[in-house]
């Protein structure tokens, strides 16, 4: 069936360091794919999304390319700040109509 | 994106009581999602709303617990009942505006059952 693995977290950065949050998916032919993120005592908000092969999302610096040779959509952001500490969570959704997720990884982010 | 209003924001609940979580968006929407998402973990999904019909239920989710309402297209309740400390969670509402346009969520309830 489909999923979606994501890196273990906590993963702790320095602020202005360089960011990726693994994330690879298993599904036949083209799901499209989102990075929600959670901050602390909030709900979940679309951070990107990208529906085909090759497209990138981006939105407040943080940018994912769909990888459809390697099941991907890694997410990245050039520099980190505090306020970016969050849960992020990858999903996909695919003809079912059913948003699935990851497990989820926290960042922190320290001055 | 819609605008998705829920309430309660938070509540603390007895066993044994129910509790109805409300869900308004702002705009006419296709799909209404019920979620939970139970401390440091991901979410799952409960259920579908379905406008004018019952709620399409996911293994391990039944109705007698996790009672749906959805009388239009733009509201939608959640009742947990008989709680138990076990139902302890967040609940989130999610809509969906048309098929691939990404779901947007409501800010959550958080509930504790003690």
């Amino acid at each position: 069936g489909n999923s979606v693995t994501q890196m273990e977290g906590p993963v702790t950065l320095s602020e202005e360091a360089f960011l990726t949050i693994n994330c690879t998916y298993t599904a036949t032919g083209y799901p499209s794919l989102f990075w929600y993120v959670q901050y602390p005592g909030e709900g979940l908000q679309l951070l990107l999304k990208a529906t085909k092969a090759d497209d990138k999302g981006s939105n407040k610096g943080f940018e994912a390319t769909y990888r459809k040779e390697t099941t991907s959509f890694h997410l990245e952001k050039g520099s980190v700040q505090v306020s970016d500490s969050a849960v992020y969570f990858c999903a996909l959704l695919h003809n079912t109509d059913k948003l699935i997720f990851g497990t989820g990884t926290r960042l922190q982010v320290f001055p | 994106s819609a605008v998705i209003s829920q309430k309660p924001s938070r509540d603390i609940c007895q066993r044994g009581t129910s509790l109805t979580i409300q869900c308004q968006v702002d705009s006419q929407v296709t799909m209404m999602f019920w979620y939970r998402q139970q401390p440091g973990q991901s979410l799952t999904l409960i259920a579908t709303a379905n406008q004018g019909s019952e709620a399409t239920y996911e293994s391990g989710f039944v109705i007698d617990k996790f009672p749906i309402s959805r009388p239009n297209l733009t509201f939608s309740t959640l009742t947990v009942s008989n709680m138990s400390p076990e139902d302890s969670s967040i609940y989130l509402c999610s809509v969906e505006r048309f098929w691939g346009d990404g779901y947007t969520f409501g800010s959550g309830t958080r509930l504790t059952v003690v």
